[in-house]
């Protein structure tokens, strides 16, 4: 069984930047995408982008594109993602979440990471 | 403004059967993709409910079921059970090459 486990919590101010942690165990890793999707507070799932670990190879929303960078690390099974010049919209929590085979949906997810942004 | 459109919220009382609509476009649904279902309870992370539209998970009951016709699709839950009192979100992929979702449901077992 594969699991997903985030890094903490964390307090951020205006027009910093955030970079979140995902390590994986369990099932195969490397060969699947592994996507963030955030969630504000009440709101919905809003997918953001994904990286394939084996390679490295990533593509985003349009809506982050300027702002997020997904990279990983395969000797650590660990995925990270970073977003810059947060805004208080920004405040969510954020999930990561392997893909399935075909990639087209997310199988596992982690706990989540709630990232507050404040001035 | 999400790009799959879902009703805000249903109820039910236990034992009784409700269905969750997600209607899409020619761009997500309607091209051909799948519909897959994620039940988010309080607080919680979602999990995977109903993939490929009408296929469970292994440890998914099989009161929750799926169906998908032309842009639009549905889950359906039987027998409700207070523990199913959650929010659903619908998902799907759409051809601006991104991955879409519902608003989410918020389904409430009165």
């Amino acid at each position: 069984q594969m699991q997903l486990v985030q890094s903490g919590a964390e307090v951020k101010k205006t027009g910093s930047s955030v970079k979140i942690s995902c390590k994986a165990s369990g099932n195969p890793f490397i060969y699947r995408y592994l996507h963030w999707v955030r969630q504000a507070p009440g709101q919905a799932l809003e997918w953001m982008g994904w990286i394939t670990p084996f390679d490295g190879n990533t593509n985003h929303a349009q809506k982050f594109q300027d702002r997020v960078t997904i990279t990983r690390d395969r000797s650590m099974s660990t995925v990270y993602m970073e977003l810059s010049s947060l805004r208080s919209e920004d405040t969510a929590m954020y999930y990561c979440a392997r893909g399935n085979e075909g990639g087209d949906y997310f199988e596992y997810w982690g706990q989540g990471t709630l990232v507050t942004v404040s001035s | 403004q999400s790009v799959l459109t879902q009703p805000p919220s249903v109820s039910g009382a236990p034992g009784q059967r409700v269905t969750i609509s997600c209607t899409g476009s020619s761009s997500n649904i309607g091209a051909g993709y799948d519909v897959h279902w994620y039940q988010q309870l309080l607080g919680t992370a979602p999990k995977l409910l109903i993939y490929a539209n009408n296929n469970r998970p292994s440890g998914v009951p099989d009161r929750f079921s799926g169906s998908k016709s032309g842009t639009s699709a549905s889950l359906a839950i039987t027998g409700l059970q207070a523990e199913d009192e959650a929010d659903y979100y619908c998902q799907s992929y759409d051809r601006s090459l991104s991955w879409v979702f519902g608003a989410g449901t918020k389904l409430t077992v009165v």
